[in-house]
């Protein structure tokens, strides 16, 4: 079935650095990609919406200049945090959707914990 | 290892019929279950989480420790249920984390008319 591979699981970094994370459609492609937030004992929040070759939707209070998404293929999305504080410190998820039959669900990655210290 | 199972990837019902999409659930610690559905084209919502106990939509889960189950019911299904659902576990992952979300694969239900 459709596998989605999210990249570090778990990242440590210092305030005031930058720190990727990478999300991968392992044996589909993916068109539609989601990227989420939770903060602790909460649902997800999302952040944004991205489809592939086109410029990132963000939702309304997400800030596109410090949560850079890149989509730039079928298979592979990266979600950016510059310049981290602690604040930023969450756990993230994307999701991706395959494009084509609308029988198509979305499939989750296993997220990253992200540690600003 | 934390795991959600739902066995069904598609469940077809017809208007009117009750419906359970079923959600188990692997995990040693004290779980923390929720339901989320995601209507065509939309973001993921959050439908419900077991310990609110509350009902949403008319739909209800309980969470059954015994057979490690969170199945999501509700009697009489409508066309406008037909959705994704996904069933969810957080679990803390021993890095003094406050927990962290592991989806299961969904399962897309269908109401026909």
């Amino acid at each position: 079935g459709a596998v989605v591979s999210q990249h570090p699981s778990r990242v440590i970094c210092k305030s005031g650095t930058s720190v990727k994370i990478e999300c991968r459609s392992l044996d589909f492609q993916a068109t539609t990609m989601f990227w989420y937030r939770q903060f602790p004992k909460q649902s997800l929040m999302l952040m944004a919406t991205s489809n592939e070759g086109s410029k990132a939707t963000y939702e309304q209070g997400v800030e596109k200049d410090k949560f850079l998404i890149n989509h730039a293929s079928l298979t592979l999305s990266t979600l950016t945090v510059t310049s981290a504080h602690p604040e930023d410190s969450s756990f993230y998820i994307c999701s991706a959707r395959a494009g084509g039959a609308a029988n198509y669900g979305y499939t989750f990655g296993s997220g990253t914990r992200l540690t600003v210290v | 290892a934390q795991r959600v199972t739902q066995p069904e990837k598609l469940l077809s019902v017809f208007k009117g019929a009750p419906v359970e999409l079923k959600c188990n659930y692997s995990y040693s610690g004290s779980p923390e279950l929720f339901w989320y559905v995601q209507y065509s084209r939309q973001r993921l919502q959050l439908l419900l989480r077991h310990i609110s106990r509350e009902s949403i939509k008319g739909f209800t889960a309980d969470l059954n420790k015994g057979e490690t189950s969170f199945h999501l019911k509700k009697p009489f299904a409508q066309e406008e249920d037909s959705a994704m659902y996904y069933c969810a576990l957080i679990y803390a992952d021993g890095g003094g984390s406050q927990g962290n979300l592991i989806f299961g694969k969904g399962t897309k239900l269908s109401v026909k008319p």
